[in-house]
């Protein structure tokens, strides 16, 4: 079974804090995503990498940036945390042509 | 429009019902179809893919109407444990590398004794 695991279930930030959120998967895919997910919004790509170094700005990428060092790895970074980014946060990631596997999230509360 | 539509319910049904969601999309082009199940303060997981035959996985029977430009999920004999969120799930030709789903914002059920 793919696994993909997000460093932290929980996280409580001060606005204007730098935030990182990682994320790790095992089964060596290509493709890695950042969703957020509000009630009534539901799931918006944040961000979107196919390949090492490689990134594509989604449906909402401002105030984010990732990065993408390593293959199982893609962090998302808020620079500057605001109240307005308290959500769910969810790493996904995925071989070519086939559908999501999710990490099991990161709820993060700005405050 | 929104890319991919769905009623956000809660479709409220008994114990050992048939209950079938729709979800429209609005692109023409996409490829792929996917149902996703999310309980609650969870992530979401794939259910089943949606091919344009129609397929059937036990209770579940997905089937994809391309002319109308809807996908329907159907679910038999519901069991208090099928009380979830079902995301539609499309993938749209966005362009540039690698393939980015979009998703509905989901339809609650919740099966009751």
């Amino acid at each position: 079974d793919v696994k993909v695991t997000q460093s932290s279930r929980y996280l409580v930030k001060r606005t204007g804090e730098k935030v990182f959120l990682e994320c790790v998967q095992d089964m060596d895919h290509e493709n890695m995503f950042w969703y957020r997910q509000d009630p009534g919004l539901g799931l918006r790509l944040i961000y979107f990498s196919y390949d090492v170094k490689m990134k594509e700005k989604g449906d909402i990428p401002e105030g984010y940036s990732v990065s993408r060092e390593k293959k199982e790895r893609f962090s998302l970074i808020l620079e500057s945390a605001s109240t307005n980014q308290t959500s769910m946060y969810l790493c996904a990631s995925s071989s070519q042509g086939r559908p999501n596997t999710f990490g099991s999230g990161t709820r993060l509360t700005v405050v | 429009r929104k890319e991919v539509e769905q009623d956000p319910g809660p479709f409220n049904v008994p114990e050992g019902a048939t209950v079938a969601f729709n979800c429209t999309y609005s692109n023409s082009a996409s490829q792929s179809f996917f149902w996703y199940r999310q309980d609650c303060r969870k992530e979401p997981k794939l259910l089943m893919s949606v091919y344009s035959s129609g397929n059937e996985d036990g209770r579940f029977t997905a089937q994809l109407n391309r002319a109308s430009q809807y996908i329907s999920l159907l679910i038999r004999d519901s069991k208090l444990s099928d009380s979830a969120t079902y995301l539609c799930v499309v993938n749209p030709p966005r362009g540039g590398g690698g393939n980015k789903l979009t998703f509905g914002t989901g339809t609650q059920l919740k099966v009751e004794l």
